[in-house]
């Protein structure tokens, strides 16, 4: 068990509609990267925050945004989704200078 | 060229069997590496960290060859619960917390062991 959680587990939604998701860091955990996984390819890195700010970004689009909050759980927000966009996204913690990023279960979003 | 390229199998291999599979990448000023592991549709979950010196875990053996920028993973006497998709991860930082470019993912290469 991780300590990473995210929500939703599952999620549909239309073309053009706006998505956001959730991620609750392990506890003592400062830094939160967010990555997109399509199917039969490997993690892409979309952005990482820490100390509420945005720290670096992955090669996405602008609609892609996020955000981290005082208890360092974070956001990540999509508009204007495209049918690309379905993919698992992952959101891993960690403690700055530490060894390891912990991963959470994801969230499989599906846009139709 | 791709920043990590790996061969994605599968590999079907028999249980008990010993099997090999490496990686390269193309950022020389890359820092650490790892293996990670997934499982079907679950989250990657670090197997190992790769050292130049080589290092071991068990039945599983990691090398690093910065020279030729290339990583390999050894599992011995493989079990049925190996069965998995293998992950090869480059960070630009010395720590696993990814840093401001975040790690970078291999494709992943799919192992099957057969009873």
């Amino acid at each position: 068990e991780t300590g990473v959680t995210q929500s939703p587990t599952h999620l549909i939604k239309t073309r053009g509609q706006q998505v956001t998701l959730r991620c609750s860091s392990q506890s003592g955990h400062n830094t939160v990267s967010w990555y997109q996984q399509a199917l039969g390819q490997g993690p892409q890195f979309i952005f990482q925050y820490y100390r509420e700010e945005e720290n670096g970004r992955g090669n996405f689009p602008p609609r892609f945004s996020g955000l981290q909050f005082p208890n360092y759980s974070s956001e990540l927000n999509v508009n204007a989704l495209e049918l690309d966009d379905s993919a698992l996204y992952l959101c891993a913690s960690s403690q700055r200078g530490a060894y390891e990023q912990y991963f959470g279960p994801g969230t499989r979003l599906t846009v139709t | 060229r791709k920043e990590v390229e790996q061969d994605p199998g599968p590999f079907n291999v028999p249980e008990g069997a010993t099997v090999a599979f490496n990686c390269t990448y193309s950022n020389s000023a890359s820092q650490s590496f790892f293996w990670y592991r997934q499982d079907c549709r679950k989250e990657p979950k670090l197997l190992m960290s790769v050292y130049s010196s080589g290092n071991e875990d068990g039945r599983f053996t990691a090398q690093l060859n910065r020279a030729s920028q290339y990583i390999s993973l050894l599992i011995r006497d493989s079990k049925l619960s190996d069965s998995a998709t293998y992950l090869c991860v480059v960070n630009p930082l010395m720590y696993s917390g990814g840093g401001a470019d975040g790690l970078t993912f291999g494709k992943g290469t799919h192992l099957i062991i057969q009873p």
